[in-house]
């Protein structure tokens, strides 16, 4: 198995410009977590997924975010438009069942300038 | 969410094996500990949990207080590879995992 794929590993835009980050989980895992990491913050849990229907988005920073997850398969992080605040790491999850053990990608490395 | 309280940081000499605490003193009974590292520019990464029982697998070795108010884990022969952040992580029911500081583990030759 693959693991789990994020894309872009790295994106460098201008302020105001749409970011769009995709995640393809482990096949079968049938949650999906999507965190931000700063040196600030952290990493914070954005928002996530249980069988591809959104559970708990409380920790998305304001409108400008949204999360998709159309099938089990894939699921994207857009940010519109975007500010160099949002310059972080942003890591995808999942997991499969009732377990705490989640399994990350590598991580897309986000700079708004 | 129960709280924990990690160190800061610490050191471990390469080979010896490194002691991590953790307190989480406001643990429910039916609350388990997690624990993650995360490796410089790398994804974090599950290394092991429990309940009650200690517990060991490839990677550590995890030791529960018997009033479960605190843990252990172990990294039983400390490489250079085990230089990371390590969360100590009590979720709640449905598994929200939310990561604090941890400790940032450094292993010297």
């Amino acid at each position: 198995d693959a693991g789990v794929i994020q894309s872009p590993r790295h994106e460098v835009t201008e302020m105001g410009q749409e970011v769009t980050l995709r995640c393809k989980p482990i096949s079968g895992h049938n949650s999906l977590f999507w965190y931000r990491q700063t040196m600030m913050r952290g990493l914070e849990l954005l928002i996530y997924f249980n069988n591809n229907v959104p559970i708990d988005d409380s920790g998305m920073p304001e409108d400008r975010f949204s999360a998709k997850m159309p099938n089990a398969s894939f699921s994207t992080l857009k940010i519109q438009p975007s500010e160099p605040r949002d310059s972080a790491v942003y890591f995808c999850a999942g997991k499969q069942g009732n377990t705490g053990e989640l399994f990350f990608g590598e991580g897309s490395r986000l700079t708004v300038l | 969410d129960a709280k924990t309280t990690q160190p800061t940081s610490m050191d471990c000499a390469e080979g010896r094996a490194a002691n991590l605490p953790c307190n989480h003193s406001t643990i429910s009974g039916n609350e388990y500990v997690y624990w993650y590292r995360q490796i410089h520019s790398q994804g974090p990464q599950y290394i092991i949990h429990g309940l009650k029982n200690n517990e060991t697998n490839e990677m550590a070795s995890l030791i529960i207080t018997e009033d479960r108010k605190s843990s252990t884990l172990i990294l039983p022969h400390a490489t250079l590879r085990d230089t990371a952040v390590y969360y100590c992580i009590v979720p709640p029911f449905e598994f929200k995992l939310s990561f604090g500081a941890g400790t940032t583990v450094t292993v010297r030759a």
